[in-house]
């Protein structure tokens, strides 16, 4: 299966700054996906990033707070802008690897103070 | 879109059987039935999927109703590494996308 290495693994930041979390796949995969878990949640599913397409964001989340870029078919950023406290979680990507199953990274762990 | 529904807890003690079931009343034909876990302080990772046939694999089973409307993922022995988030996902139905409900937390006593 894909081996996925996310940046950075945590952060501490100040509520108005934005921050980068990239993802790096050791092979070329269509789809990754973006997700946010909140403290004692579940996942959320923030959108999917395609190569050489915008992304699609799901209800509730949109560009201008969550940009993505996708430049390639092996990598992939989010930014989570303008943050506030309410931003603290853990993100993740995702990807379909081989036969069916997915991977995800080992996720960013949010602090917005 | 179809929905799979799962006990929010369940608790087993060390090194016997574990059945966790799910339920997918409004699966499609084409629907393939996935299980995720989360164990403490780490993203999800993949532990098994079936379309029609009961699954094995090193680390669990999966267990395919005959008219697929539900499935269980048995861990035969647990252990307490296996205490987790788990999560029974059918991501086809969702466009390819992996839909994460509350999923079953599974404690494990020794």
């Amino acid at each position: 299966s894909a081996v996925i290495s996310q940046k950075p693994s945590r952060d501490i930041c100040q509520r108005g700054t934005s921050l980068t979390i990239q993802c790096q796949v050791d092979s070329q995969v269509t789809m990754m996906f973006w997700y946010r878990q909140q403290p004692g949640q579940s996942l959320t599913l923030i959108a999917t990033a395609n190569q050489g397409s915008e992304a699609t964001y799901e209800s509730g989340f949109v560009i201008d707070k969550f940009p993505i870029s996708r430049p390639n078919l092996t990598f992939s950023t989010l930014t989570v802008s303008n943050m506030s406290p309410e931003d603290s979680s853990i993100y993740l990507c995702s990807v379909v690897g081989g036969r069916r199953s997915y991977t995800f990274g080992s996720g960013t762990r949010l602090t917005v103070v | 879109d179809a929905k799979t529904t799962q006990p929010n807890s369940m608790e087993s003690n060390e090194e016997e059987p574990v059945h966790l079931p799910c339920n997918h009343s409004t699966i499609s034909g084409t629907d393939y039935i996935h299980w995720y876990r989360q164990l403490p302080s780490q993203g999800p990772e993949y532990v098994i999927h079936g379309l029609t046939s009961n699954v094995n694999n090193r680390m669990a089973s999966l267990a395919i109703a005959e008219d697929r409307k539900s499935s269980t993922l048995i861990l035969h022995r647990a252990t307490l590494r296996d205490a987790a988030v788990y999560y029974c996902i059918l991501p086809y139905n969702q466009g390819g996308k992996l839909i994460f409900g509350q999923g079953t937390e599974l404690s494990v006593k020794p």
